[in-house]
């Protein structure tokens, strides 16, 4: 049962246009959200996060917007660059705290120069 | 500080065997989870382990087992290995539990079971 579904299996962008990746989640006890970005031969690194008090975070390049009605999240960046061509997972917390993260499936973002 | 270590970074193993991983997370943190990916699966949870303790456990059988020493260094233990078993082995460390914040990963171990 994936309780966090990433629909797109890989997305192709000019860089400097904007990337959206789309996530989708299941289960309305989700209440942290983050994103991660692997490059290969690496482990994921942490990107952006956004609690469900929240409707949108930004960092730089990077926005995360939070749509719990639809249960739906989507990552912004803008403009897209040549480096951030890697495997962008989005993962999922269950209130409390004190509870495993549930990832994605992963979109491979390609920004063609 | 130094990252999250993993060893081996490869290995190939056939079927039946058993294997151990290891994981080293970044100085101070308590909190070391596991994690398996493969193709198309993303990267499922295998079990977290925080002050020596497994904490929280994903739905994988028992043939996979982990343990955390007192230095907060990880092990994971697959048994009879199968064919299925193949994939890249994650581990993060965090300073808290794992579902408090952002995790920090270490490059994996690329397990292949011929």
């Amino acid at each position: 049962d994936q309780q966090v579904k990433q629909n797109s299996p890989s997305l192709s962008v000019q860089e400097g246009r904007i990337s959206i990746l789309n996530c989708d989640y299941t289960n309305s006890m989700f209440d942290y959200f983050l994103w991660y970005k692997k490059y290969p031969a690496e482990g994921p690194t942490f990107l952006i996060s956004i609690s469900s008090i929240k409707d949108k975070n930004e960092d730089g390049r990077f926005t995360v917007f939070l749509n719990k009605s639809a249960k739906h999240l989507s990552l912004h960046i803008v403009p897209s660059q040549p480096g951030d061509s890697a495997v962008y997972f989005c993962a999922a917390r269950l209130s409390g705290g004190y509870q495993k993260v549930t990832f994605g499936t992963g979109t491979k973002l390609q920004v063609i120069p | 500080k130094a990252g999250v270590t993993q060893t081996p970074r490869y290995l190939i193993k056939t079927r039946g065997q058993q294997v151990t991983l290891s994981c080293s997370p970044i100085s101070g943190h308590r909190s070391v989870s596991w994690y398996q990916q493969t193709p198309g699966q993303g990267l499922q949870f295998l079990f977290e382990y925080f002050s020596e303790t497994q904490r929280n456990k994903g739905n994988f059988p028992g043939r996979f087992s982990g343990r955390q020493f007192s230095n907060s260094r990880s092990e994971m233990n697959v048994s009879t290995l199968e064919l299925g078993d193949s994939a890249l082995y994650l581990c993060a460390s965090s300073s808290g539990l794992a579902g408090t914040g952002e995790q920090y990963f270490g490059p994996g171990t690329r397990l292949t079971v011929t």
